[in-house]
């Protein structure tokens, strides 16, 4: 069994500020974690994924994840918040390929 | 780039009907997978299609769910009797094929269909 908890459903940042979107994973086997965005009518957007190899993994629009197993945690950061990523974002894990779990989202406002 | 289309993006239905929700995927891609968001809740897996036939499917994909490849193009989602419980954005997605052993894969979802049963 696999689960995600993401803290925080509703994150604001100044713009040019740290982001810093949370991630918590329970899986019974090695995980394979993602992050999607999505963009108001929009689909879901794969930023990053991890799957093997080094923990630290850089995705598109300047975001990276580390993966920490000690702290079973995800989370999603980028140093310089934009406008433009204003959107709603999920962690995803998936024990098998292809079946994701995703978490609940959190909604990121980008203030001016 | 290559997309994920669905059709319609909103589709209101009474409570007992049948309803059937469009996807065409990207081209080249052989696995196809539904997705479903309840409003204000998780992003749920449905469904997973390859080869023609279905090959995993969660606890929510009971007998009223069906989905089927009926050209090289089109994967839809039928659900034969709609409850109010079944409105929800329902996502389509498409994957590469994979080699053994290969994981982690890149979905690609589309923008989703809204489905409202009244």
């Amino acid at each position: 069994a696999q689960s995600v908890t993401q803290l925080g459903s509703h994150v604001s940042v100044s713009e040019g500020a740290l982001v810093l979107l949370r991630c918590n994973y329970s899986s019974s086997v090695p995980p394979y974690l993602f992050w999607y965005v999505q963009y108001p009518n929009q689909g879901l957007q794969l930023l990053l994924k991890y799957t093997t190899g080094a923990t630290l993994v850089k995705g598109i629009n300047g975001f990276e994840a580390e993966f920490k197993k000690s702290e079973t945690s995800f989370h999603l950061t980028k140093p310089s918040a934009h406008m433009s990523d204003a959107a709603e974002y999920f962690c995803a894990v998936g024990g098998s390929a292809r079946q994701l779990t995703f978490g609940s989202g959190t909604q990121l406002t980008v203030l001016p | 780039e290559p997309e994920v289309t669905q059709t319609p993006s909103h589709q209101v239905t009474q409570m007992g009907q049948e309803v059937i929700l469009r996807c065409v995927p990207i081209s080249n891609h052989l696995y196809f997978y539904w997705y479903r968001q309840i409003l204000g809740q998780k992003v749920e897996f449905l469904v997973s299609f390859y080869n023609n036939e279905i090959s995993e499917k969660s606890e929510i994909f009971d007998d009223q769910f069906s989905v089927e490849r009926p050209d090289g193009s089109n994967f839809t989602l039928k659900i034969r009797s709609t409850k109010l419980e079944d409105s929800a954005m329902y996502f389509c997605a498409s994957s590469e094929a994979l080699l053994r052993g290969e994981v982690g894969e890149k979905l690609f979802f589309g923008s989703g269909t809204q489905l409202s049963v009244l």
